[in-house]
């Protein structure tokens, strides 16, 4: 089965600056997606950025930037020139490629990652 | 273009009672999945459906369903509440192309068993 864990339960950063919030993965599929979700007090969850594993690139929107290390199983979330906006729980999900029934609406999540961002 | 709607937002139960859960999906979107987020286990996802047929299941007791409708939106059940089941329930809404994996949530239902 595969599992997700972020390490840091809680983060915090200055307006401005930049912060990188961890995840690693366990996974014997090649064919996969990684995805960082955020979840602001509303509790509605909004996807920030995916990672097709299959790219080397790392993927980019806007502020917000991966570190994908796909052999060492590291998917890193950073977030440059913070904004208060940004403070939210930050959740580091992992999807199945196309494998069929067992890939359907399902991801799987990590612990998440709770930032506050600091006047 | 509408997001994807959960009724009601807050409910409270007792134990023992059964309690039924609505999702509405952005238009389009023919697949509707459902997750539960506690503190303790974080999100987990309880199961799939796609054009009326339940595609994937997650590792919870019987006493969790769901169905969907002729028009995409989905219900989910919880019957003979424990106070474990008290959670955040999410769902969210896609194509339900296999290819297109991005999850559109909704704001969740908030579930209290007293």
């Amino acid at each position: 089965a595969q599992t997700v864990t972020q390490s840091q339960p809680e983060m915090s950063v200055q307006e401005a600056e930049t912060v990188t919030l961890s995840c690693t993965y366990d996974t014997s599929e090649s064919d996969y997606y990684l995805f960082w979700y955020k979840q602001p007090p509303s509790r509605q969850m909004i996807l920030v950025i995916r990672q097709e594993a299959y790219k080397q690139q790392n993927a980019t929107e806007n502020r917000f930037s991966v570190n994908f290390q796909k052999a060492a199983k590291s998917f890193s979330l950073k977030i440059s020139d913070s904004q208060l906006g940004d403070a939210a729980m930050y959740f580091c999900a992992y999807r199945r490629g196309n494998a069929g029934g067992t890939s359907y609406g399902k991801l799987t999540f990590g612990q998440g990652t709770i930032l506050t961002v600091h006047p | 273009k509408a997001g994807v709607t959960q009724t009601p937002r807050y409910l409270i139960k007792t134990r023992g009672q059964q309690v039924t859960l609505s999702c509405s999906p952005i238009s389009g979107h023919r697949s509707v999945s459902w997750y539960q987020q506690t503190p303790g286990q974080g999100l987990q996802f309880l199961f799939e459906y796609f054009s009326e047929t339940q595609r994937n299941k997650g590792n919870f007791p019987g006493r969790f369903s769901g169905r969907q409708f002729s028009n995409s939106r989905s219900e989910m059940n919880v019957s003979t509440l424990e106070l474990g089941d008290s959670a955040l329930y999410l769902c969210a809404s896609s194509w339900g192309d296999v290819t297109n994996e991005k999850l559109f949530f909704g704001s969740g239902t908030q579930l209290s068993v007293l």
